[in-house]
């Protein structure tokens, strides 16, 4: 199938930091979503992407679909202890469809 | 006010049975989904139906047989479960409209002992 690479594979910061992670595309999509998922939940949707280049925020979430098509980076800014979880890209034709998930980043913030 | 609901939560069970996980959304979506997440928490769908029609199948044991009474549910049913099954299943709807995400119930979580 085609890949998906989602890095970093997890993440050790302190309250307070900025966090950045990606995910890159073998292939190109139209849209790119990004998920979190709380333990013993399912995942959320926090930002979705349906644009080469378009960059979204959500309060201290930011999200940028690559002007390539082939990734994304989510941004989270002032780190706090409740932005722990795991965090997922995905990529689809359209955000209705079959969608392929990266494999996640696990985001430990430490108070 | 739960959009997507998935029952059981948990489920424990032996090798060689048959076990159903139900789900419901009240979202009014047209599309729902149906998700395996392994212990490395690697989500990959399985199947999706759009107006109780199969649009997805990915290569699933044909020991899954999905089924959808309407378009509001979408229930998975498992015949001789293996160790391999255990797993946290989860559902999902969307309209089938672009720029319309998919929205996740909690899980099942699949135990097989």
């Amino acid at each position: 199938g085609q890949q998906l690479n989602q890095s970093p594979q997890s993440m050790f910061i302190q309250e307070g930091e900025d966090v950045s992670m990606n995910c890159t595309s073998s292939s190109i999509f139209n849209t790119w979503l990004w998920y979190k998922q709380d333990p013993g939940e399912g995942p959320v949707l926090l930002i979705a992407l349906y644009k080469a280049g378009e960059l979204t925020s959500n309060g201290r979430l930011t999200a940028q679909f690559g002007i390539t098509r082939k990734d994304s980076f989510l941004n989270i800014s002032a780190s706090i202890p409740s932005d722990v979880g795991i965090y997922f890209c995905a990529r689809g034709e359209t955000s209705g469809s079959r969608l392929t998930f990266g494999e996640g980043t696990q985001l430990t913030v430490n108070p | 006010d739960t959009a997507v609901s998935q029952t059981p939560k948990y489920l424990v069970t032996q090798m060689g049975n048959d076990k159903s996980i139900k789900c419901e959304q009240n979202l009014g979506h047209d599309t729902m989904y149906w998700y395996k997440q392994d212990s490395k928490k690697f989500l990959k769908i399985m199947f999706s139906y759009n107006n109780k029609e199969l649009i997805i199948n990915e290569t699933v044991p044909n020991r899954f047989s999905p089924k959808s009474p309407d378009k509001a549910h979408l229930n998975l049913h498992i015949n001789s479960l293996e160790l391999g099954d255990s797993a946290v299943y989860f559902c999902a709807s969307s309209q089938n409209r672009n720029r319309q995400p998919q929205h996740f119930g909690d899980g099942t979580r699949l135990s097989i002992l």
